[in-house]
């Protein structure tokens, strides 16, 4: 089966600017997540949703970043403005209903100047 | 919150030979622990699993062990060879609640 897709791979922009993740789940998928990864650390849950529905998103900061899954399936992550301390790597990752597997899409590497 | 974390951030292993990677945990309330294995610009791929209610779980080449006494968790990686460099991430939850990463340690393989 495909895996994750996630898009852009890589994305340099400068502070203030915004900007637009894509991730596309295993197909059947009911729960999808967002993770950030900083150089050197393990990642770190951003939002979790589950079909269309957002179950945690405690550690998002509101004030800048949003996500969505409208439909229940695709899901976009955006940072509006965007600081230094974004640069990062975002990933997606899913999960079969009722499972605690997750599989993770390779990423987006964000870079903010 | 509570946190999960790694004793070493790099090990270095002669190829065919076993490699531990060990793993700290803080939240006693952890009832299911997950291996992660990341190569360069992929994402966290699982490797293997446990749940608080086992002690030890093998799967191909890798073993996990869970010493809930003192809160460690060690993968083993039998006959190391070099595609398994890359780093290797802990993670804990509870509940089915949202998984903590520790911070990884790199496993590189010397031929």
């Amino acid at each position: 089966e495909a895996g994750v897709a996630q898009s852009p791979r890589y994305k340099i922009i400068e502070k203030r600017q915004s900007v637009a993740f894509w991730c596309n789940p295993i197909s059947g998928h009911a729960t999808l997540y967002w993770y950030q990864q900083i150089l050197g650390q393990g990642p770190k849950l951003l939002i979790q949703f589950q079909n269309n529905g957002v179950v945690d998103d405690s550690q998002l900061p509101k004030d800048r970043f949003s996500a969505e899954r409208l439909k229940g399936v695709d899901s976009t992550l955006k940072i509006q403005p965007a600081k230094l301390e974004d640069s990062a790597v975002y990933l997606c990752a899913s999960a079969g209903q009722g499972s605690t597997e997750q599989y993770f899409g390779p990423g987006t590497r964000l870079t903010v100047t | 919150g509570e946190s999960v974390g790694l004793h070493l951030p790099t090990l270095s292993v002669q190829e065919g030979d076993n490699s531990i990677i060990n793993c700290a945990y803080s939240n006693s309330a952890s009832d299911y622990f997950i291996w992660y294995k990341q190569e360069s610009g992929k994402g966290p791929q699982f490797i293997i699993d446990i749940r608080s209610n086992m002690d030890k779980r093998q799967g191909q080449r890798v073993t996990v062990l869970l010493n809930k006494t003192v809160k460690h968790l060690s993968l083993q990686i039998a006959a190391t060879q070099p595609g398994d460099s890359a780093v290797y991430f802990c993670a804990e939850t509870y509940s089915a609640r949202q998984l903590t990463f520790g911070s990884g340690t790199q496993l590189t393989v010397l031929p």
